[in-house]
């Protein structure tokens, strides 16, 4: 069974410090991981796909597939970067249909 | 851009009423979701489409039902409304593709209080 861990619920931070958001699967596949970032009020949307590999408002993912890991880092958090954000996984391949498995999500304030 | 309208941003009801949630999403998509967000769980797939009249359950399906009887809406139905329901449902749509990287697109949600 595929499985996806956020282990901190919260993480805060001072403006300008550098930011990970850690993120650890389980899957046999070979997997697609995605963020999605909800900011207040607003609608969870698309921040980061691993296979694009890009920087989205700063922010950066490596897929490691070795340490099974798929981090989120920024090195300048800003204070439009309070939100919750979650790790996905998705075994796109054959009949799954696209099926999002979702971490716990992880709050971040960062702090003026 | 991909618009995914679900009909209620608020919704009360009483414990044991039916309870319908629509979504409309107006990009085509073959495949459509129901989430519920929960506070330290994430989210959680309550059920799937890839089909008119197509469906499969997700990880929690129990105590709800789904329709898809067109492309473009996709309910989510509470049969027996119980306070354990009480929560964040979110729908979302994805086009069925081969491409790899394809993520879901979600609507703003429906906060349903059952009291």
């Amino acid at each position: 069974a595929q499985r996806v861990t956020q282990p901190e619920k919260l993480l805060s931070v001072f403006k300008g410090a550098p930011v990970e958001l850690k993120c650890n699967y389980s899957y046999s596949g070979s997997p697609e991981l995605f963020w999605y970032v909800q900011y207040s009020r607003q609608r969870l949307q698309l921040l980061l796909r691993h296979i694009s590999r890009e920087s989205i408002k700063g922010f950066t993912a490596d897929l490691n597939k070795g340490e099974t890991s798929f981090h989120l880092k920024k090195p300048f958090a800003q204070e439009e970067d309070s939100a919750m954000y979650y790790c996905a996984l998705s075994n796109a391949g054959g009949t799954s249909y696209g099926k999002l498995t979702f971490g716990q999500g992880t709050i971040l304030t960062v702090h003026p | 851009d991909v618009k995914v309208t679900q009909s209620s941003r608020y919704l009360v009801k009483r414990t044991g009423e039916k309870v319908f949630l629509e979504c409309v999403q107006d990009m085509d998509h073959e495949n459509m979701f129901w989430y519920r967000q929960d506070p330290g769980l994430g989210l959680r797939l309550i059920y799937f489409s890839y089909d008119v009249k197509m469906k499969e359950k997700g990880d929690i399906p129990e105590g709800y039902s789904v329709s898809r009887e067109k492309k473009e809406r996709f309910s989510l139905i509470l049969e027996s409304a119980s306070t354990n329901q009480t929560s964040m449902y979110l729908c979302a749509s994805r086009p069925r593709t081969a491409t790899r990287g394809q993520p879901q697109h979600f609507g703003d949600g429906t906060r349903l209080s059952i009291l």
